[in-house]
């Protein structure tokens, strides 16, 4: 039962523009939200997060905005680089401590 | 600070052997949590430990999988017997329970590839 839902296994942008990668979920038990990027032959890092007590957190390029009533989140990178090429995972977590992760989106920028 | 350490890296080995994966979390987290990467289903949760304890080994695929984390510095991932269907890459990851809430460390990763 994938409780994160990333419907895009993949995505390509033009270096400079906007990266806009989305994710949804299920259980709405789910109050903290987690974007990682992964690169290859490396485990995944943490880029940036959100309580579902916003709907929106901004750092540097990164943005995370949540929309609690249609349960879904999305990052915006702005602009995009070719340095930001990877796989970039959603994930959520409830009260408890773990963690349910999406199956991903390759991000591909060209130059 | 030297992350998360997995060995080995990569593992190939025959259907039936025995396969052990190993994980060192950061010192003084005290979450580890083993997690599956595979194409179709992306990261799945294993098993994750508190304090040393199993919490939640609902992710673990069957009775072959056993993980065990006899002290604060070391896990185990085992897989007995192995079959084909079990290649991936594991992951092993860490945090501090309720401390910057639930941002896991992850290591390099350990891919498995059964023959």
């Amino acid at each position: 039962d994938q409780q994160v839902k990333q419907n895009s296994p993949s995505l390509s942008v033009q270096e400079g523009r906007i990266s806009i990668l989305n994710c949804d979920y299920t259980n709405s038990m789910f109050d903290y939200f987690l974007w990682y990027k992964k690169y290859p032959a490396e485990g995944p890092t943490f880029l940036i997060s959100i309580s579902s007590i916003k709907d929106k957190n901004e750092d540097g390029r990164f943005t995370v905005f949540l929309n609690k009533s249609a349960k879904h989140l999305s990052l915006h990178i702005v602009p995009s680089q070719p340095g930001d090429s990877a796989v970039y995972f959603c994930a959520a977590s409830d009260e408890g401590n773990d963690m349910r992760f999406g199956a991903g989106t390759r991000l591909t920028v060209k130059p | 600070d030297a992350g998360v350490i997995q060995s080995p890296r990569h593992e190939v080995t025959e259907m039936g052997q025995e396969v052990t994966l190993r994980c060192k979390p950061i010192s003084g987290h005290n979450s580890l949590f083993w997690y599956r990467q595979t194409m179709m289903r992306g990261l799945e949760l294993l098993i994750y430990f508190n304090n040393n304890v199993p919490i939640d080994d609902s992710g673990m695929p069957e009775d072959r999988f056993s993980a065990k984390m006899p002290n604060a510095s070391f896990s185990t991932l085992k897989i007995q017997p192995s079959e084909p269907r079990d290649s991936a890459v594991y992951f092993c990851a860490s945090s501090v329970q309720q401390l910057a809430k639930n941002i896991q460390y992850f290591g390099a990763g350990t891919r498995l590839s059964v023959l």
